[in-house]
């Protein structure tokens, strides 16, 4: 089955504790991102990914670290989270060109920092 | 960067209403509308989009409209139901595969 998947689902942790949320798609995309989902915000992307080794920032990057080391791998990574990144992360990945330009989504993370 | 308004941030309808969803655009340079649905605790799968040569799409009860010298693009769902119940997004995305989402609008559907 065709999917993006996403671990943890759910993560409670305190401030300052390094974290890393996998994302790991079987479709063979070449295109990743990571969004972050906040009530009244909408969803924001945080950084993506065009290709392996090829990274670049979002609309909101502060706090956070990705690395595309193989195709199908895109981890965001918390060095020092703070509370203010307590949000609903979500992962994607599409196709680069053609015509379809759906994104396909990962079914969500949940992060409370405390 | 572009920025994507969306209006309004909670619709309820009768069933069997239709239901509109409206958003505009900054940048003209945007060629690509896609809209998600979000249910709850999943993530947003896209039902309907439209590229800037297009008009208008239709796909059974759901429709997009796009108006690109006024820059505003509309979902249009006819003859609702119960499980059109969910949360949808709004998103414009130009040349470079940057995608930008609006704020969302809660959509209910009352029996």
């Amino acid at each position: 089955e065709a999917q993006v998947t996403q671990n943890p689902r759910y993560l409670i942790t305190v401030t300052g504790k390094k974290l890393t949320v996998t994302c790991s798609q079987n479709m063979n995309h070449e295109y990743m991102s990571w969004y972050r989902q906040d009530p009244g915000l909408g969803l924001r992307q945080i950084y993506y990914s065009m290709n392996v080794e090829v990274t670049d920032k979002g609309d909101v990057p502060e706090g956070y670290k990705v690395s595309r080391k193989e195709k199908r791998n895109f981890p965001l990574i918390l060095e020092s989270p703070s509370p203010n990144q307590t949000s609903l992360y979500f992962c994607a990945s599409r196709p680069s060109g053609g015509l379809s330009g759906e994104l396909f989504f990962g079914e969500g993370s949940r992060l409370t920092v405390l | 960067g572009e920025n994507v308004e969306q209006h309004p941030s909670t619709l309820s309808v009768q069933e069997g209403d239709s239901a509109v969803i409206k958003c505009t655009y900054s940048d003209s340079a945007s060629n690509y509308f896609p809209w998600y649905k979000q249910e709850l605790g999943k993530g947003p799968q896209l039902i309907i989009d439209i590229r800037s040569n297009v008009g208008e799409k239709k796909d059974q009860r759901i429709a997009v409209t796009l108006n690109k010298t006024a820059k505003h693009f509309s979902l249009h769902i006819t003859e609702t139901q119960p499980e059109d119940s969910a949360v949808y997004f709004c998103a414009a995305s130009y040349p470079g595969d940057q995608f930008y989402f609006g704020t969302g609008t809660s959509l209910t559907v009352i029996p």
